[in-house]
């Protein structure tokens, strides 16, 4: 059974940085896209990232390019989101998720919240 | 970006009756390799988003049969054929075609 936890979110100034990770289990990692998702209180989902199997094809979105960094260890089947010069709206809860285009076994996520 | 148009955006419905969100998208969301990734998603209250329906039509593992999805092209719908009270929340059509993948604003159904 798929399964994916977050962790790492907190509490952060404006201008600071976070690395959030998620643990995957159940499946083959290093076989699969994985992303990023986050939601904002009271919105809806948004895709900020992902990362192909073997890490070679990476995108992102245009809120978060060169800010952002996606990567992800096969051998320890863990994601990660590098999150720097973090702004007040990317206040959010943050889920990775298996196959991008179908996403799919959304952990719990973690919060992240951009504050002074 | 591609635009996904829910409607309506809350849905009351009496227990027992059935249900119908639709979700449309700016442009065609058949991607090159002939699939339409079109996806539908659950969130109860204070829940993480739950997939139930991905390519337009295929429903998730554990997802009541009551759920179906259907469309093409850029029409698509979500229909809940008997709502129960656990059918609470908010349901959003998401496509994963086009970069950046693209949330509707997501439909509330509640019970009347």
């Amino acid at each position: 059974q798929v399964q994916l936890v977050e962790s790492g979110g907190d509490l952060v100034k404006p201008g600071g940085s976070l690395r959030l990770s998620c643990a995957a289990s159940g499946f083959t990692f290093s076989d699969y896209y994985m992303s990023w998702f986050r939601q904002a209180p009271g919105k809806g989902p948004e895709c900020v990232s992902y990362i192909s199997g073997s890490g070679t094809n990476i995108i992102y979105a245009d809120s978060v390019k060169g800010r952002f960094t996606i990567s992800r260890d096969n051998a320890k089947k863990s994601l990660y989101l590098q999150m720097n010069s973090l702004r007040a709206d990317d206040t959010a809860m943050y889920y990775c998720a298996r196959f991008p285009r179908n996403p799919e076994g959304w952990g719990r996520g973690t919060t992240v919240t951009v504050s002074s | 970006d591609v635009v996904m148009t829910q409607s309506p955006l809350s849905l009351p419905v009496t227990l027992g009756q059935p249900a119908s969100i639709s979700c449309r998208s700016s442009q065609s969301l058949v991607y090159s390799d002939g699939n339409i990734y079109l996806n539908w998603f659950q969130q109860r209250p204070g829940q993480s988003p739950r997939r139930l329906i991905y390519k337009v039509s295929n429903r998730d593992s554990g997802v009541p049969d009551r759920f179906s999805g259907s469309g093409s092209g850029t029409d698509f719908t979500l229909k809940i054929s008997r709502v129960e009270a656990e059918d609470v929340g908010i349901y959003y059509c998401m496509q994963g075609t086009h970069w950046p993948f693209t949330f509707g604003q997501g439909t509330k159904v509640e019970i009347k």
